[in-house]
């Protein structure tokens, strides 16, 4: 079980440009979900994903943001038009499908935008 | 609404109990999770309880739910200077006729442990 794994670690953009995160599930989840953390609060879910199917997705993520899962395995976000405002933990977890299957998270890539 | 509520700082001396406690407002949550994030990295799953039990232990852990208050508290036991962490107690309220689409997070308990 090698966990859940995210790239890059940092990213440091300047505002107005584009960024892309991507995150590989544990190999058996089928459910992989984005959530957001900033400084001195806890994560705030984004969206998920249930194989390729984006099932659900939070009023946070904004027309900017973009989240795929192709083929039902790794994930990207992408966030355009960076702002100042974006910058965060971005964390990835999955799970598997049953109800009581806990998310295990990934180590996150923290973006800084100046 | 959704909300999670924990007290934001505890400290304690190495080798004494620490009770971290969390209020949340969803009664449908079927399962309430502790979580622990160590500077710089992601969220480690601590343990988790379904709604309809009282306790659970799991080594040096022990959960506490009181469904009635909507009150959950981690326990650790015997704390050492490694449990110094953010620990974040999440609810997963249903949504949209019964998937688990996310986790609702409160804003995490500073632990320190003093040697």
């Amino acid at each position: 079980d090698t966990g859940v794994s995210q790239n890059p670690r940092h990213k440091i953009t300047k505002r107005g440009q584009n960024v892309t995160f991507r995150c590989d599930p544990i190999s058996e989840h089928n459910r992989l979900y984005w959530y957001r953390q900033t400084l001195g609060q806890g994560p705030e879910f984004l969206t998920y994903f249930q194989n390729e199917a984006q099932l659900e997705k939070s009023r946070l993520l904004s027309d900017r943001f973009s989240a795929e899962r192709p083929k039902g395995s790794f994930s990207t976000l992408e966030i355009q038009r960076t702002e100042q405002g974006d910058s965060a933990m971005y964390l990835c977890a999955s799970s598997l499908t049953r109800d009581n299957s806990p998310l295990h998270f990934g180590n996150g890539t923290r973006l800084t935008v100046t | 609404g959704e909300d999670v509520e924990q007290s934001l700082f505890l400290s304690v001396r190495e080798g004494d109990s620490s009770v971290i406690n969390c209020t949340y407002t969803d009664s449908s949550s079927t399962y309430l999770y502790w979580y622990k994030q160590e500077p710089g990295a992601g969220l480690q799953l601590l343990t988790y309880i379904f709604s309809n039990m009282d306790m659970k232990q799991d080594q040096r852990l022990t959960v506490l739910l009181n469904k009635k208050d909507k009150h959950l508290s981690l326990r650790i036991a015997d704390t050492q200077t490694g449990d110094s962490a953010i620990y974040f107690c999440a609810e997963s309220p249903r949504v949209y006729g019964g998937s688990q689409g996310n986790l609702i997070f409160g804003k995490g308990t500073k632990l320190s442990v003093k040697p």
